[in-house]
């Protein structure tokens, strides 16, 4: 079965620092991208970040640009989400999904999404 | 704010046929392929359409989709209860250089 499974949510201060895990199984990961979706309470989705199947290239959101890096190890299956300097806007549900292609061009849309992990930034 | 413009919520009565439009620009539905997700309330989103009118294996044929120009839609025919979600629009923008959501749009099966 494919699935993905995110990890590494939770309360934590302004200005601090978090990192998210997805554990991934059922499939070849390393030939699909893969991305961070975040939903803040009440309001729509959020595109935050993607990684091409080898982790070569990197795409980001303006809104979180040079505060989170995202980066995959595929001898374990497992996406990350590194964030730093967080402010309370980043308050959300945070969703790891799988595109369809290497690259993240989104032509083909993200198939498989993980139940989300919460963040809530506050002091 | 999203670059991809929905409208806030459609509601229509059981086995109708509604329609969710979405409207964008060159730099994102003008010049790439158009998604369309399904998130029931209090789950995770699910692909309901990709490459503008493709539906991916398993997904009800009452969905379809299509595009013109800088706006797509979402149709749904034969509107159920089980319908009852809201729905996003989603494309790669150029300009951005990053992947945008549309403002979502709650359908109501009334």
């Amino acid at each position: 079965e494919v699935q993905l499974l995110e990890s590494g949510g939770g309360l934590v201060q302004p200005g601090g620092s978090l990192r998210l895990s997805c554990a991934a199984s059922g499939f070849t990961f390393s030939s699909y991208a893969m991305s961070w979706v975040r939903q803040a309470p009440g309001k729509g989705l959020e595109w935050v970040s993607a990684i091409s199947g080898s982790g070569g290239s990197t795409y980001y959101a303006d809104s979180v640009k040079g505060r989170f890096t995202i980066s995959r190890d595929n001898s374990k299956n497992t996406l990350y989400l590194q964030m730093n300097s967080l402010r309370a806007e980043d308050t959300a549900v945070y969703y790891c999904a799988k595109d369809q292609l290497f690259q993240p061009a989104g032509d083909y849309g993200m198939d498989v999404w993980g139940q989300g992990t919460t963040v809530t930034v506050s002091s | 704010q999203s670059v991809l413009t929905q409208p806030p919520s459609v509601s229509e009565a059981p086995r109708q046929r509604v329609t969710i439009s979405c409207s964008g620009s060159s730099s994102n539905i003008g010049n790439n392929a158009v998604n369309w997700y399904q998130q029931l309330p209090g789950k995770a989103p699910k692909l309901l359409i990709y490459y503008d009118d493709l539906l991916p294996s398993g997904v009800s044929d009452r969905f379809s989709g299509s595009k013109s120009g800088t706006s797509a839609s979402l149709a749904i025919s034969g509107l159920q209860s089980e319908d009852e979600a809201d729905y996003y629009c989603a494309a790669w923008d150029d300009s951005l250089n990053g992947y945008v959501f549309g403002t979502g749009t709650k359908v109501t099966v009334l």
